[in-house]
């Protein structure tokens, strides 16, 4: 089956530990992105990538980083430096054709202990 | 500023009615929009992509409509369902995707 995974589903984190999400794509699709999801606010980008090894900042960058060494894989890292990281991470992926349209996963709970 | 509103009350109806979401934007001007519907716990599904030259566009029992003039998208669920209960975002396209807060609607028997 096509699709994108993301794992793990729920992920927890402790003060001042940087903790990777992952997100993997067999649509064979250019671009991925990263959203974040907060109650009562809607999906904000934090990285997106429309090319391997290339990759732009979104909306709230700030404390994440990104790799896209491979086209089917592109991992989020939250860093120390994201002082609020509890949220619900979504990975999206589209085509070049129809880039319109975003495939989402089925996302990552990460939590603060 | 930039704005893209859906009401975050949620929308409550019987079995069977039609459903209506909104979906209003300010200093926007959007070559398409979309709608997607998102389970809990889960990632947004897509349903339905309309272009600003289109006015409506239909899929089965869904139905959405595109006013430029009104910065304004309706979402239409006919012969709703209790399956149909789920929350629904619009975004429209703005260099990249800006999505809503989303709109929870929940059909009873």
């Amino acid at each position: 089956d096509g699709g994108i995974t993301q794992s793990p589903k729920y992920l927890f984190r402790k003060e001042g530990q940087n903790v990777t999400l992952s997100c993997e794509q067999n649509l064979n699709h250019d671009a991925m992105y990263w959203y974040r999801q907060d109650p009562g606010q809607g999906l904000r980008l934090i990285y997106y990538s429309q090319i391997v090894n290339d990759f732009q900042k979104g909306d709230i960058a700030e404390g994440y980083s990104v790799s896209r060494e491979k086209k089917e894989s592109f991992p989020l890292t939250v860093t120390s430096a994201q002082k609020n990281p509890t949220a619900f991470y979504l990975c999206a992926s589209s085509s070049t054709g129809e880039r319109e349209t975003q495939y989402f996963g089925p996302g990552t709970r990460l939590l603060v202990l | 500023s930039q704005k893209i509103e859906q009401n975050s009350e949620a929308l409550n109806i019987q079995e069977g009615k039609t459903a209506t979401l909104t979906c209003n934007y300010t200093n926007y001007s959007p070559a398409y929009l979309q709608w997607y519907r998102q389970d809990p716990g889960r990632g947004p599904v897509f349903l339905l992509l309309i272009r600003e030259n289109e006015k409506e566009k239909r899929k089965e029992r869904l139905k959405v409509t595109f006013d430029t003039t009104l910065k304004q998208s309706l979402f239409h669920i006919t012969a709703s369902q209790p399956a149909d209960s789920a929350t629904y975002l619009c975004a429209l396209e703005a260099d990249k995707l800006i999505f809503g807060t989303g709109t929870r609607l929940q059909v009873f028997p």
